[in-house]
């Protein structure tokens, strides 16, 4: 079964600092990748996307994808409390389940004061 | 640009009724997704549907589920007979091809008394 694997949280980091969040997937031949921030109540909203091997920055937020190792990470500096969240990461597969996404199962950041 | 639009917000329904879920992809999107969330995991995919095909519908359950997308008019996804564990809340994802990023609507809290 495909999997894709959130680092556990919850992650708590003060207001300023870099939050990191990792995940990992199973399947080798999955194409396209994506972090998604949900509050709690509301709908996924997305932050990136990143196709190709290395570091795609938008902002404050920084996607970094490593195919080889199978793993994909968000980084968020100069963290806000407005950043509090649950955060989802979500890998498109590819191949015959080429619409579907399979997510994680989360990380909650909380950015305090 | 009105995103992905869905109805109702809230939905309440008695054991063994029917539930309808109505999603309007964002406007020239021809492809759209269904996925679940149950309380305290994370989103699962349900179906991927574009005009008039389902084109994945491996994560629907076997029984009492179905999705539809007609030509003209929103997708709608049919829940019969509805039991206490369908309670979740229902995203659609609409995006304009593959392998494009989807966006998601606000979703469809369904609660089954």
């Amino acid at each position: 079964q495909k999997e894709v694997e959130q680092n556990s949280g919850p992650l708590s980091v003060p207001e300023g600092a870099i939050a990191s969040l990792n995940c990992t997937y199973s399947d080798r031949v999955s194409q396209s990748f994506f972090w998604y921030r949900q509050y709690s109540g509301k709908s996924p909203e997305l932050i990136m996307s990143i196709y190709s091997n290395g570091d795609k920055e938008d902002g404050r937020f920084t996607a970094q994808l490593n195919k080889a190792s199978q793993y994909v990470s968000l980084l968020i500096r100069d963290s806000q409390p407005s950043d509090s969240a649950t955060y989802l990461c979500a890998v498109n597969e590819g191949g015959t389940s080429y619409g579907k996404l399979t997510f994680g199962q989360g990380t909650i950041l909380t950015v305090h004061p | 640009n009105a995103g992905v639009m869905q109805n109702p917000r809230h939905l309440v329904r008695r054991r063994g009724q029917e539930a309808r879920l109505r999603c309007s992809p964002v406007k020239g999107h021809s492809h759209v997704y269904w996925y679940r969330q149950l309380p305290e995991e994370g989103l699962k995919f349900m179906v991927y549907l574009q005009k008039e095909n389902i084109i994945d519908e491996s994560g629907m359950p076997k029984e009492r589920f179905s999705a539809e997308f007609p030509k003209e008019g929103p997708s709608i996804l049919r829940i019969q007979q509805v039991v206490r564990g369908d309670s979740a809340a229902y995203f659609c994802a609409s995006s304009p091809g593959f392998p494009d990023t989807q966006y998601f609507g606000p979703g469809t809290r369904l609660t089954v008394l």
